[in-house]
């Protein structure tokens, strides 16, 4: 599955450091999203853009930075994180932001915070 | 908000045998969708099955079925003659007709023995 494509697919950072993770969809869809899946918890989601305009955004604290430049490139900016938010940051993808559009996830970012 | 239960953090079974993944969730909605995802050790999340609450039919996709009791909130995952490749994470999730969110529950290993 190559429909979405992840960079990096691991990451090291101190605390101290700026980091950007990169999300491509080359599936046409319209919205984007970040998820973060913790060990021993379920997947939360993080933000969400539908044509570039985020829509969505859970409470997730400011150290996270999102950015979507255009409908098939979605980032995540990162700073000042913290060990706990080492973790799996997975993008997806889907046509529109329906409850009916399936979402499409790609292979994600293994972060671990130092 | 929607929650998504998975009972059974690890099943067993044995190739070309046939087992059942359980998932039960909590809404108050009449329209919504339910999905199966696999995650094999790549972590690549991928798509199963996908069950729209409106369709009293059972989805099925080759060897992957569902018993999606609407009464009950139960969306039981079927698995028929398994392989070694179907080894992997399944979750079970929830998105409303209006919600953005996918509501993944915890999971559940499944182990293939040969």
């Amino acid at each position: 599955e190559t429909g979405v494509t992840q960079t990096p697919r691991h990451l090291v950072m101190g605390m101290t450091n700026k980091k950007s993770l990169k999300c491509e969809q080359h599936l046409g869809h319209n919205a984007m999203y970040w998820y973060k899946q913790s060990a021993k918890k379920p997947l939360e989601l993080m933000f969400v853009y539908s044509l570039e305009e985020r829509v969505e955004n859970n409470s997730v604290p400011s150290r996270f930075s999102p950015e979507c430049p255009n409908s098939s490139h979605l980032f995540l900016h990162l700073h000042t994180l913290q060990p706990e938010d080492s973790a799996l940051y997975l993008c997806a993808s889907s046509l529109g932001t329906s409850g009916a559009e399936t979402q499409y996830f790609g292979p994600g970012t293994r972060l671990l915070v130092l | 908000a929607q929650t998504v239960t998975q009972s059974q953090p690890e099943m067993s079974v044995q190739e070309a045998e046939t087992v059942t993944l359980s998932c039960t969730y909590d809404t108050s909605e009449s329209d919504y969708y339910l999905f199966w995802y696999k995650q094999p050790p790549s972590r690549q999340m991928i798509l199963v099955i996908r069950q729209e609450a409106y369709k009293q039919q059972n989805a099925t996709e080759n060897r992957f079925s569902v018993n999606f009791q609407k009464a009950a909130k139960s969306f039981s995952l079927k698995i028929s003659d398994s392989q070694l490749g179907d080894a992997a994470m399944y979750f079970c999730a929830y998105r409303s007709e209006a919600g953005y969110a996918l509501n993944f529950g915890k999971g559940t290993s499944l182990l293939v023995t040969p």
